[in-house]
């Protein structure tokens, strides 16, 4: 079964900080994992998804990276801003419908 | 941009009563889901859907609930009994085709609280 684990679960870090967010998977026959952020009490909002033949994808100041063999992606984010504060989850996809839900990393950035 | 849309945003109810929670996915996809995310838990898949038809299901998508696409533009979970468990954000999502490498757009999310 496949279980999804996300590290840290909280972080908090001045604004301007470069840092990166952990996901790991335990079977690596995925399709795909996606990146999403959740705002308090709010819907989950895509950020990136990555093909399991792919390497990494960026957008913007984020950039993701997977590694499928060893199950592991992160999350980078550059030059940190108090509005990437955020809970961010990732998810992955095997030959299923189903996204498979990490717990989550609860970011802080503070001015 | 297009977007999921979800109604009510919050929703409290007697436990035993029916309730109706009610999505648009985004137009000309064919592809529409559920999941829940209790407080505290991880967000859990409940249902996929497709051509009328259930796709895939989870163990947590019990006869308590249903799904309907009534028309051309709405997509509901139906929650027959609702039980105090069932308190929870529901989110419904959209995907263009279904396939293993598409996005999965998230609506806003449903709250209920059953009391």
């Amino acid at each position: 079964k496949q279980e999804v684990t996300q590290i840290p679960a909280a972080l908090s870090v001045p604004e301007g900080e470069n840092l990166v967010l952990n996901c790991s998977f335990t079977d690596s026959a995925i399709y795909n994992l996606q990146w999403f952020r959740q705002d308090p009490g709010k819907g989950l909002t895509s950020l990136l998804l990555i093909q399991s033949s792919q390497r990494e994808q960026t957008s913007g100041r984020l950039n993701a990276s997977l590694d499928k063999s060893s199950g592991r992606s992160t999350l980078y984010i550059a030059a940190s801003q108090p509005g990437d504060s955020a809970t961010y989850l990732c998810a992955v996809r095997q030959n299923t419908d189903k996204l498979i839900f990490g717990t989550g990393t609860r970011l802080q950035v503070f001015p | 941009e297009p977007e999921v849309t979800q109604t009510p945003s919050h929703q409290v109810t007697q436990m035993g009563q029916e309730v109706i929670l009610r999505c648009v996915p985004i137009s000309n996809h064919l592809y529409f889901y559920w999941y829940r995310q209790i407080l505290g838990q991880k967000v859990e898949f409940l249902v996929s859907f497709y051509n009328n038809e259930i796709s895939e299901k989870s163990e947590i998508f019990d006869d308590q609930f249903s799904v309907e696409r009534p028309d051309g533009s709405n997509f509901t979970l139906k929650i027959r009994s609702t039980k105090l468990e069932d308190s929870a954000m529901y989110f419904c999502a959209s995907s263009a085709y279904g396939g293993q490498g598409e996005t999965q757009y998230f609506g806003p999310g449903t709250r209920l609280l059953v009391l």
